[in-house]
């Protein structure tokens, strides 16, 4: 079955610091990986996604995720935080044994320090 | 070119009372799906609607039923609702391409009472 797990609750970080957010998934298949911010009382918002192509996935934002079947990871970076980044992030995982349902981490709420 | 659109923003209702909530997707996207997310806690999945069909469901109670229509909006209905219904609801639309990106609405503030 597949599960994504965000290895941290919270991150903080000062403005113009680098960002990393982790994410650990389990998946049978080649799986489908996304990135999503939600900022409070909004929808969320997609970042960036893997699909099997290149390993190394550029967002928005400045946001990119690196793909790395050996670790079953997709940590989420960013070199320099700014204050308008301070939000939730999910990592999401989706593959065919799941019906391509879409499953979401519990969140890392990102705190960014003037 | 609209986003996805959910109606209403907030709603309040009380425990055995029945709430129906609505979603418009984006423009072209043919699939919609529902989740729940309680606060502090990542969107859990709901069901997924596509061709006027349930398509995928997650672990929820008969109590949450939808609909889609043939202009691809939808509905979920809530029944019988219980105090641990309160959450923010959230509907995505998407491509019926498997794992197309989804694009969510700002979503439904239901609290119950």
């Amino acid at each position: 079955a597949q599960s994504v797990t965000q290895l941290d609750s919270h991150v903080s970080v000062s403005e113009g610091t680098p960002v990393l957010l982790r994410c650990n998934y389990s998946s049978s298949y080649s799986p489908s990986l996304f990135w999503y911010v939600q900022h409070p009382n909004k929808g969320l918002q997609l970042l960036l996604k893997y699909t099997s192509a290149a390993t190394l996935v550029k967002g928005i934002n400045g946001f990119e995720a690196e793909f790395k079947k050996s670790e079953t990871s997709f940590h989420l970076t960013k070199p320099s935080a700014h204050m308008s980044d301070a939000a939730e992030y999910f990592c999401v995982v989706s593959d065919i044994t799941g019906g391509f349902k879409t499953i979401f981490g519990a969140g890392t709420r990102l705190f960014v320090k003037a | 070119d609209a986003g996805v659109t959910q109606s209403p923003t907030h709603l309040i209702k009380t425990r055995g009372q029945q709430v129906t909530l609505r979603c418009s997707p984006k423009s072209g996207h043919d699939t919609v799906s529902w989740y729940q997310q309680a606060l502090g806690q990542g969107p859990q999945f709901i069901f997924q609607y596509y061709e006027e069909e349930e398509r995928q469901r997650g672990n929820f109670p008969d109590r949450f039923s939808g609909h889609q229509f043939p202009n691809y909006s939808s509905e979920l209905n809530v029944n019988a609702l219980l105090l641990g219904d309160s959450a923010l609801y959230l509907c995505a639309s998407s491509l019926s391409a498997n794992n197309s990106p989804l694009h969510f609405g700002n979503g439904t503030r239901l609290t119950v009472t």
